[in-house]
Parts: C-alpha cells; sequence; structure tokens
C-alpha cells in the first residue's frame, strides 16, 4: 500500500491568493483528519470525515477554510484567500475507524508558505 | 480547552542511556493515550499507545499511565543516535479527537 498521499508537498503562494492541498487516503479507511502544524501552537486537528463526512469541523480557524470529500479516495482543504498566517505544515491523516486502537497513518504533509 | 502539555527539549541523553519523556493533560476523563515519533521534516508515526494504569513495555519503549496523577511518560532504554526526534503525546478526547502537545525534542548523544 501507498499509504496516505498529499499533494503537493511544498507550496508558496503569495497573501490572497487561492491554495488548494489535496489528500488521498489510505483504501478502506472511513477516518479521515486533516491536521496544520505550526511551532508554537504543535499539531491541531482542522476537521474529521467519517465516511465521507464532515463530523467535525470545529477546529477550522475560519471562514477561509473549508474542506470536502467528495468519495472515499480523495480530500481537498482549500484556503480562500490565503494570509501569512496559514504558513505551517498541513497533515492529512486516516485511519480504519476512529479512536482506540486504531492507528492513524499521516501522510507526508504539505509545507505551505504564504508570503 | 483540553489541554495536553510537554515539555519542549531539547532533552539530550547519551548513548545507552535511559530517555524519560513525560506528559501531562487535563481532561480527567480522557482514556487513551498515545506517543508519536516524528523525524524533522518527516510526518508523525505512532509508537506506543496505552490505555490502563501501569506500565506498558514494547521493546525498547516503555510507556507509563497514572490517571489519578493525569500524566503519561514514554521511557527509551538503551537510546541510540537514531532515537533523536520529537515525542508527540497525544490523549484521545471523546471518539475520534486526538488533542496532541507540542512535542518534546529528544537528542541522543554519540
Amino acid at each position: 500500500d501507498a499509504g496516505v498521499i498529499q499533494s503537493p508537498r511544498h507550496e508558496v503562494t503569495e497573501m490572497g491568493q487561492e491554495v488548494t492541498l489535496r489528500c488521498k487516503p489510505i483504501s478502506g479507511h472511513n477516518s479521515l483528519f486533516w491536521y496544520r502544524q505550526t511551532m508554537m501552537r504543535g499539531l491541531e486537528l482542522l476537521i474529521y470525515f467519517n465516511n465521507n463526512v464532515p463530523i467535525d469541523d470545529s477546529g477550522m480557524p475560519e471562514d477561509r477554510f473549508s474542506a470536502k470529500m467528495p468519495n472515499a479516495s480523495f480530500s481537498t482543504l482549500k484556503i480562500q484567500p490565503s494570509e501569512p498566517r496559514d504558513s505551517a505544515v498541513y497533515f492529512c491523516a486516516s485511519s480504519l475507524v476512529a479512536g482506540g486502537p486504531n492507528e492513524q497513518y499521516f501522510g507526508p504533509g504539505t509545507r505551505l508558505t504564504v508570503t | 480547552q483540553k489541554e495536553v502539555e510537554q515539555n519542549s527539549g531539547p532533552l539530550s541523553v547519551p548513548e545507552g542511556a535511559i530517555a524519560s519523556l513525560n506528559c501531562t493533560y487535563s481532561d480527567r476523563g480522557s482514556q487513551s493515550f498515545f506517543w508519536y515519533r516524528q523525524y524533522s521534516g518527516k510526518s508523525p508515526e505512532l509508537i506506543m499507545f496505552i490505555y490502563s494504569n501501569g506500565d506498558k513495555e514494547d521493546g525498547r519503549f516503555t510507556a507509563q499511565l497514572n490517571k489519578a496523577s493525569q500524566y503519561v511518560s514514554l521511557l527509551i532504554r538503551d537510546s541510540q543516535p537514531s532515537d533523536s526526534a520529537t515525542y508527540l503525546c497525544a490523549v484521545l478526547s471523546g471518539t475520534y479527537k486526538y488533542i496532541f502537545g507540542t512535542g518534546t525534542r529528544l537528542k541522543v548523544l554519540a
């Protein structure tokens, strides 16, 4: 299995531009998580999908952020318009089911820099 | 706000020594606890989880849980330079929400 796939691996954009991050979870996993990691705040959960349905988006910082999961094998996180404070590493993770001993498998991350 | 606290380090230990990493959490109702290792520039990977009070051993790693005191620790025996990484403590809040600490950076000196 290829593991969780994220693209792009690096993104540099100017303030005000739209940014779209992509994720392909591990086949058969029905839980998908988007996280943001910064030095100051660590790893924060942005949104959680179960069976392609958004269950908890309380971690999405503001309306500029949106996420979709149109099918079991693809999810996007969009920031529009982007701001310098959005600069961070964004991870997608998937698991067979959420919680308990079910391991979350993290993708390689997308390092976003907004100038 | 439910929190997970870790000392940011760096924690420096000589090769072959025991590294002790600690974590405290605020949600007394938490039942599941995890330790992730993250190498610089890489993604977190799960190394241990623990649910019950006491110790859980896996190879060179031992996780310790004390729910009364709300702390979790990770011991790494016979530390190797390859263990140098950031160790993230995570607490499961509810059924799906993992709350992560900001991590402790471990440096094992050869």
